[in-house]
């Protein structure tokens, strides 16, 4: 099956400065790659996601690049805010969602 | 914004015990999920169900769990007699469709079993 692996485990930023959180995959089959972020108490929020025929998406500060060659993907928050603390979550899909062990995000004011 | 609701937030119960997970699903949304995720380690894929069925499910989705749409707007996962190990946060998430694949997760149960 599926094996996604996700680094760092933990990160601290300053506020103002980008964060980085990349993930691999194992199966070439996957073709969905969402990202998550949850805060304290609360279910995991998408807030991004790209599919498999899309090299980069971005939405305003957050963006995701996906390489298919080499089976990984990545996060990217540029300017980062003291709202963007919180858990996020890379996963991998064809039929079936697989997800990273989650990167804890602290920006620090 | 429509969101994936569920109840309890948290729920105490003893080894052996049975106990139902509650979710409403966002109202038109076709597909739901059941996940769970133990402390420190991975979410993790329980089972999804479609149409009044179960469509997929995982090792872990043994006998002891069920899963049941018992009217139009809820969605309920049963475990028959609670282990320590069954203790995890258990999230409920819906999407419209299949395809669509973007899956709305609710707030989530934690469960201790003692």
């Amino acid at each position: 099956g599926e094996n996604v692996e996700q680094h760092p485990s933990t990160l601290s930023v300053q506020e103002g400065d980008s964060a980085v959180i990349k993930c691999t995959y194992s199966d070439s089959a996957s073709n969905y790659f969402p990202w998550y972020k949850q805060e304290l108490g609360k279910g995991p929020q998408l807030i991004i996601d790209i599919r498999s025929n899309v090299g980069e998406k971005k939405d305003q500060r957050i963006a995701v690049t996906l390489n298919k060659t080499a089976k990984h993907f990545s996060l990217h928050i540029t300017e980062t805010q003291p709202e963007d603390s919180a858990v996020y979550f890379c996963a991998a899909s064809q039929n079936q969602f697989y997800f990273g062990t989650g990167t804890s995000l602290t920006v620090i004011p | 914004e429509p969101e994936v609701t569920q109840t309890p937030s948290h729920q105490v119960t003893q080894m052996g015990q049975e106990v139902i997970l509650r979710c409403v699903p966002i109202s038109n949304h076709l597909y739901f999920y059941w996940y769970r995720q133990i402390l420190g380690q991975k979410v993790e894929f329980l089972v999804s169900f479609y149409n009044n069925e179960i469509s997929e499910k995982s090792e872990i989705f043994d006998d002891q769990f069920s899963v049941e749409r018992p009217d139009g707007s809820n969605f309920t996962l049963k475990i028959r007699s609670t282990k320590l190990e069954d203790s995890a946060m258990y999230f409920c998430a819906s999407s419209l469709a299949r395809r669509d694949e973007k899956l709305f997760f609710g707030s989530g149960t934690q469960l201790s079993v003692l």
